[in-house]
């Protein structure tokens, strides 16, 4: 069975510092997902990453994965307020009897304090 | 991205009625759609993979007769929680896949439902 652990689950910073969130996960797959959620609000996809030394970057986010050692990292560069929100790794498992869904990791709440 | 509408976005239900919820795929072709519940500061939990033309596939622990799954068609899957009590409100968001490169899910803005 799949499973995919965040680390940390709450990251409290301050503005213009860098930080790091994990993703692990149990099994092989061949896709791996990032998601921002803000209060209320539904998930927003961030990255799409399919193979083993992708990375994407968007603003002050970069995302990596490393199939090997079934590791994703979400970077944060100079962190900003607008940044706040609650960030989710999800990762699809393979296809079986058609069938394929999502595991989410536990989410990590990211607050960024001015 | 792909955009997936959900309807409504707000409900407020006394205990023993019934609340249907729909998901629509605006954009593309979704033979396969999910609903996930989440509960306060957790995670998304998959309640049931709906499939187009079929029956939908529950996760264990999700009572079929309680959430009722119906996909008649590529762009339409509804919920609805039947006798609805107290413990099911949540915040309830359907997805649609669309396959092709990333098949990945793109996620409706969800419906919070309020049972009194």
């Amino acid at each position: 069975e799949l499973k995919v652990e965040q680390n940390p689950l709450f990251l409290s910073m301050q503005e213009e510092k860098n930080y790091t969130i994990y993703c692990n996960y149990s099994t092989t797959s061949d896709r791996l997902y990032w998601y921002r959620q803000d209060p209320g609000k539904s998930l927003e996809s961030l990255f799409v990453l399919l193979s083993n030394g992708a990375v994407k970057q968007e603003g002050r986010l970069m995302a990596s994965l490393d199939t090997k050692a079934r590791l994703s990292t979400l970077h944060i560069t100079a962190a900003v307020h607008d940044l706040s929100a609650t960030y989710f790794c999800a990762v699809d498992t393979l296809i079986i009897q058609g069938a394929q869904k999502l595991v989410f990791g536990q989410g990590t709440r990211l607050t960024i304090n001015p | 991205g792909a955009v997936v509408s959900q309807h409504p976005s707000r409900v407020i239900c006394k205990s023993g009625t019934s609340v249907k919820i729909e998901c629509r795929s605006l954009d593309f072709q979704a033979t396969t759609m999910f609903w996930y519940r989440q509960f306060p500061k957790k995670s998304l939990m998959l309640m049931a993979t709906s499939n187009e033309g079929s029956k939908a596939t529950y996760e264990q622990g999700v009572e079929k007769d309680k959430f009722l799954i119906n996909h008649a068609s590529l762009t339409l899957s509804t919920l609805t929680v039947t006798s609805a009590h107290p413990e099911d409100s949540s915040f309830y968001i359907c997805s649609a896949r669309q396959w092709g490169t990333y098949n990945e899910q793109f996620f409706g803005p969800g419906t919070r439902l309020t049972v009194l």
